[in-house]
């Protein structure tokens, strides 16, 4: 079974722009999470997706947003890039969420200069 | 506001030794704890997870130990070998559903020779 899926894996932007993340979760998983991993501030959770509607969000500014399409793939798109969002960011998948393990993919780097 | 403290954030074991890594959280709600390993280019992957109604859960060389009335719990690593050499990860998170979990700041464990 094919793990959880992200492209690009790295990604150089300049600040001002905006980026968009791509995640195909496992096949069979409902629920999409996105977190940010930074050296400073470690893991972040930023928002959950789950059958198409976002059922959780982390205190993140409304620049970061996402979705997810019935297929249970998800983007994440960050907008009006700033610097201090340079991180790691990371997508999870499980089949319902709550207590089913959260499988993560190897995350997109995101440089912005 | 960091509600899941993890210590210490560098450790050196010899083979063979055992490793301990520590957590305290603060939020009584939370009632899922699982412990996550990382290695450089990877994505957090599931080790081992407890309910606060347990105390003590093991698989193969990981146990966590959980004390509820501490707000503590920790990992345990018996036998220690140079393949778990990485970041380890305590995380929290409430029930009722979804994916939202609070890590703490890791811990980068190296085992010796």
């Amino acid at each position: 079974k094919a793990g959880v899926t992200q492209t690009p894996r790295y990604l150089i932007k300049t600040r001002g722009q905006q980026v968009t993340l791509s995640c195909s979760p496992i096949s069979g998983h409902r629920s999409v999470s996105w977190y940010q991993q930074t050296p400073g501030q470690g893991l972040q959770f930023l928002f959950e997706y789950f059958s198409e509607t976002q059922r959780n969000k982390g205190n993140f500014p409304g620049r970061f947003s996402g979705r997810q399409f019935s297929n249970s793939r998800s983007e994440m798109n960050v907008s009006t890039l700033e610097l201090g969002d340079s991180a790691l960011y990371l997508c999870a998948s499980s089949i319902q969420g709550g207590e089913s393990p959260l499988h993560f993919g190897n995350g997109t780097r995101l440089t912005v200069t | 506001q960091q509600q899941v403290k993890q210590s210490p954030q560098s450790l050196i074991v010899q083979k063979g030794g055992i490793s301990i890594i520590n957590c305290a959280y603060e939020n009584t709600a939370f009632d899922y704890f699982p412990w996550y390993q990382q290695f450089p280019g990877k994505g957090p992957a599931l080790l081992i997870a407890i309910r606060p109604d347990v105390s003590e859960k093991k698989e193969g060389r990981f146990t966590i130990s959980f004390n509820k009335s501490a707000k503590q719990f920790s990992l345990h690593i018996m036998d220690s070998q140079p393949g778990d050499s990485a970041t380890y990860f305590c995380a929290a998170s409430k029930g009722g559903g979804g994916n939202k979990l609070t890590f703490g700041t890791g811990t980068q464990l190296k085992v010796e020779l």
